[in-house]
């Protein structure tokens, strides 16, 4: 099973309409970060989060992480056809020098005008 | 401030073919990862590279292989190149330590004919 879970796989919403982004982890997170894709395109950066209970908003996207879930959630007030694509989390797990991120499958969002 | 770039964009080879990539960071970061990510497995890690050294490396096989030159930028090879190689190449730029953040660039597209 996938050590990143991210749900809906698939979203849309009429333009306006509010969204949430779920991404469960199964084992201790470290540090979770959230990303946006455009198809082919690279990861814009959104947000990352490190505490249980944080919460960081840019714009009109809040993201929080619940640290006794393991879970982080992306949600998007009055969603515009500019927030479409796939938005990814990513988990980092251990502490120390190394580092790597590892994803979940995704998001795809799409905003019906 | 100039962002992630790779190079080049797209690529087209032939099995058994090698090809090699290359990824500039963010001036001032000394941690390169790269991320390979299709369809079916989403985006994997590679391997990362920090001041020349390589400190984590994902489970692909011994094919694929990296280095980083003393301006941190990097470069991965693909000997060998198998169909199941074609995907979207990410390198991702960070300063290194743990709870930073990673920014990506807009990736080489591989095609393996």
């Amino acid at each position: 099973s996938q050590e990143l879970e991210q749900s809906p796989q698939s979203l849309i919403v009429q333009e306006g309409k509010n969204l949430t982004i779920n991404c469960t982890s199964s084992k201790t997170l470290y540090g979770l970060y959230w990303y946006k894709q455009k198809y082919g395109e690279g990861l814009i950066f959104l947000m990352m989060l490190q505490k249980g209970g944080e919460e960081k908003s840019h714009e009109k996207i809040t993201a929080k992480l619940d640290e006794k879930k393991q879970q982080s959630s992306l949600h998007i007030t009055a969603s515009q056809p500019s927030h479409a694509g796939i938005y990814l989390c990513g988990a980092e797990y251990s502490g120390g020098s190394n580092y790597k991120l590892t994803f979940g499958k995704g998001t795809l969002l799409t905003v019906n005008p | 401030k100039a962002g992630v770039t790779q190079t080049p964009r797209y690529l087209i080879k032939t099995r058994g073919q090698q090809v090699t990539l290359s990824c500039s960071p963010i001036s001032g970061h000394r941690s390169v990862s790269w991320y390979q990510q299709t369809p079916g497995q989403g985006l994997q890690f590679l391997f990362e590279y920090f001041s020349e050294t390589q400190r984590n490396k994902g489970n692909f096989p011994g094919r694929f292989s990296g280095r980083q030159f003393s301006n941190s930028r990097s470069e991965m090879n693909v000997s060998t190149l198998e169909l199941g190689d074609s995907a979207l190449y990410l390198c991702a730029s960070s300063w290194g330590t743990v709870r930073t953040e990673a920014f990506f660039g807009q990736g080489t597209r591989l095609t393996v004919v």
